[in-house]
């Protein structure tokens, strides 16, 4: 159990093109997810916290009207980034927090690849 | 915040043992993780401490001490399929318990 998913696992973009990536939790109920960018040899960088049913919580330095994200359910959220730049090629992870207290660790989807070009 | 000081790189050999520390400053401690991540793949969980203590599970054990700010992963009878990188985590006391990372300890087993 505990299984996250993320959609697509690589995309390459023209840059000014918007990208979509989704983020699903196939097996429990994420009432929180957590959108981190990762660069090459460096460890994760937590984007945004993401809350179903109201805004997501920004961290300082990342622009929230660039980095759309909406968790309109309990197994669902999205990021997009929008009018990509070629810096913001990275790669993105989600991770999903189950909403029972029983578990502690955050789970991670597989992560997406984005190119921009 | 949080701050979180871990090696950038360690070798060891197939067979042995090797240990990874992890410090971390925190305004506000709920539990450390210890996560692997091969390159291009998302982390996985390996252990969770929130008491002092250790806790062992199969080859790899996780080292607590709160007071100290100070965790240890343990790996044992190292195996080729080890070399990755090695995450140490800080969850906070806020409502949402983000994870803080280290910048990861990348591991190399040489045969």
């Amino acid at each position: 159990g505990a299984v996250v998913s993320q959609h697509p696992s690589r995309v390459i973009c023209k840059s000014g093109t918007s990208v979509k990536i989704e983020c699903r939790s196939l097996d429990f109920q994420a009432t929180t997810m957590f959108w981190y960018r990762q660069f090459p040899k460096q460890s994760l960088m937590l984007m945004a916290t993401s809350n179903e049913g109201s805004k997501a919580t920004y961290e300082q330095g990342v622009e929230k009207d660039k980095f759309l994200i909406n968790h309109a359910s309990l197994t669902l959220s999205t990021l997009t980034v929008t009018s990509a730049h070629p810096e913001d090629s990275s790669f993105y992870i989600c991770s999903a927090k189950h909403s029972s207290q029983n578990y502690n660790e955050q789970f991670f989807g597989p992560g997406t690849r984005l190119t921009v070009l | 915040g949080q701050n979180i000081d871990q090696p950038t790189e360690m070798t060891a050999t197939e067979g042995a043992i090797v240990q990874i520390n992890c410090t971390y400053q925190t305004s506000g401690f709920n539990g450390l993780f210890w996560y692997q991540q091969h390159a291009g793949e998302a982390p996985t969980f390996l252990s969770y401490n929130v008491l002092d203590g250790l806790e062992e599970k199969g080859r790899f054990s996780s080292f607590l001490s709160r007071s100290k700010g100070y965790s240890y992963l343990l790996l044992k009878e190292l195996q080729m399929k080890d070399s990755a990188s090695y995450l140490c985590a800080v969850r906070d006391r806020g409502s949402a318990r983000q994870l803080t990372f280290g910048s990861g300890t990348q591991l190399t087993v040489l045969p």
